[in-house]
């Protein structure tokens, strides 16, 4: 079956910290996989995606290696900001329109 | 338009009530979802519509009761709900054509149930 694990948090960091956020998954046949992004009060934003091996996704600062052989897609970012803080999801999506979510990790960057 | 609005952003009602959530998108999309989630945990799918057709329910109780409409269009019917109910409520859409596609979150319609 399709399952993505997640790094637990909760994660504090200070200013310009190096953020890594750990995903890996299991799945059937070759999913794509995501980053989302939830500021308190708000709904799920699309941080970045990579739909097949080795492809890195990346968006505001933030990458993201589809890893086959590992079957990882770690988060990372160089040097956080505390507008950064946010509850970060890692998501697979395989045939049939459904998205499996990891647990969510909880970020706070502190000035 | 790159955009899913749901309406209302708060809603609180009682347990003999009857209320509806709505959704928008016009970006084509053609699959339509409702998630609940509860603080702190992720996203748990109640209902997938696929071409206005439901295609998934995830055993949710029937005083939950979607709608499609339209293409355009997601309704979520409340009526006699539970404290336990109490969440934010999120559509979702996205492109069907090979389910692997992105999807686009609204955001969201936070529920209290009293």
């Amino acid at each position: 079956g399709n399952s993505v694990t997640q790094m637990e948090g909760p994660v504090t960091l200070s200013e310009e910290a190096f953020l890594t956020i750990n995903c890996t998954y299991t799945a059937t046949g070759y999913p794509s996989l995501f980053w989302y992004v939830q500021y308190p009060g708000e709904g799920l934003q699309l941080l970045l995606k990579a739909t097949k091996a080795d492809d890195k996704g990346s968006n505001k600062g933030f990458e993201a290696t589809y890893r086959k052989e590992t079957t990882s897609f770690h988060l990372e970012k160089g040097s956080v900001q505390v507008s950064d803080s946010a509850v970060y999801f890692c998501a697979l999506s395989s045939t049939g329109n459904q998205f499996y979510f990891g647990t969510g990790t909880s970020l706070t960057v502190i000035p | 338009d790159t955009e899913v609005t749901q309406t209302p952003k708060h809603l609180v009602m009682g347990m003999t009530n009857k209320k509806s959530l709505k959704c928008e998108q016009h970006m084509g999309h053609r699959a339509m979802y409702w998630y609940k989630q509860k603080a702190k945990k992720p996203p748990e799918l109640m209902f997938v519509y696929s071409y206005e057709k439901l295609s998934i329910n995830e055993s949710v109780p029937s005083r939950f009761s979607p709608e499609c409409p339209n293409s355009s269009l997601l309704n979520l019917h409340l009526h006699a709900l539970q404290p336990e109910d109490s969440a934010l409520y999120l559509c979702a859409s996205s492109h069907p054509s090979t389910g692997k596609n992105e999807q686009f979150f609204g955001p969201g319609t936070r529920l209290t149930v009293l």
